[in-house]
């Protein structure tokens, strides 16, 4: 199995330019979930989801939308990139009322 | 919704014990898991529990106090490999289920 892999891994965007990004997980997970990753500030979470269908924002959502039309793929987009999206973004998946979350492996995004 | 604090950095040498601490504050969640991500790639799970308590998987070990609000980490026999960054993590109980990452404890170890 592949787990949880993500597209593109690492992506240059001028500002205002969009971008989407893909998350697909092979095992069957109810829960998805979008983070981004800074310097000194952890993960935070930017949208989340619950199921096929269904989204939900997190701690840090402006700037990004998401959508999850197939279980297995969650995508995040940025709609007019800005330097402040300069960021590590990652994607993790859960089965519902486990206790593991399985992580891809990244997306280094650079905004200038 | 949550908070976690854990400390921004721990130093220790090989063949040490070091103990990471999470403090918390939340409404409710099932349960405290640790997370490790070396530098340059993902997080990975290593650990939870649910109950009050210490669980142990091999040199890693870890401990919840509900009452306390407090968790950690221990590494034992800590090795050269162990130097990556340390996440305390809590999935919400009530309502849509996030899961909510403190800031990271960077452990560096020396020889």
């Amino acid at each position: 199995n592949a787990g949880v892999t993500q597209t593109p891994k690492f992506r240059v965007l001028k500002t205002g330019q969009s971008m989407t990004l893909l998350c697909a997980q092979d095992m069957n997970h109810e829960y998805m979930y979008w983070y981004r990753q800074d310097p000194g500030m952890g993960l935070r979470l930017i949208h989340y989801s619950v199921g096929e269908g269904t989204t939900a924002k997190g701690e840090v959502p402006d700037g990004y939308n998401v959508s999850r039309l197939k279980k297995q793929n969650f995508l995040l987009g940025l709609e007019s990139a800005a330097p402040s999206q300069t960021s590590v973004y990652f994607c993790a998946s859960m089965l519902d009322g486990n206790t593991e979350a399985f992580f891809g492996q990244g997306t280094r995004l650079t905004v200038v | 919704g949550q908070s976690l604090e854990q400390p921004s950095e721990v130093t220790a040498v090989e063949g040490a014990i070091v103990q990471i601490n999470c403090t918390y504050q939340t409404s409710g969640f099932y349960g405290l898991s640790w997370y490790q991500q070396h530098d340059g790639g993902a997080p990975t799970f290593l650990s939870y529990n649910a109950l009050d308590g210490l669980e142990e998987t091999g040199r890693f070990s870890s401990f919840l106090s509900r009452s306390d609000s407090y968790g950690y980490l221990l590494l034992q026999e800590l090795q050269m490999k162990d130097s990556a960054s340390y996440f305390c993590a809590v999935r919400e109980r009530s309502g849509y289920s996030t899961l909510t990452f403190g800031k990271g404890t960077m452990l560096l170890v020396s020889p």
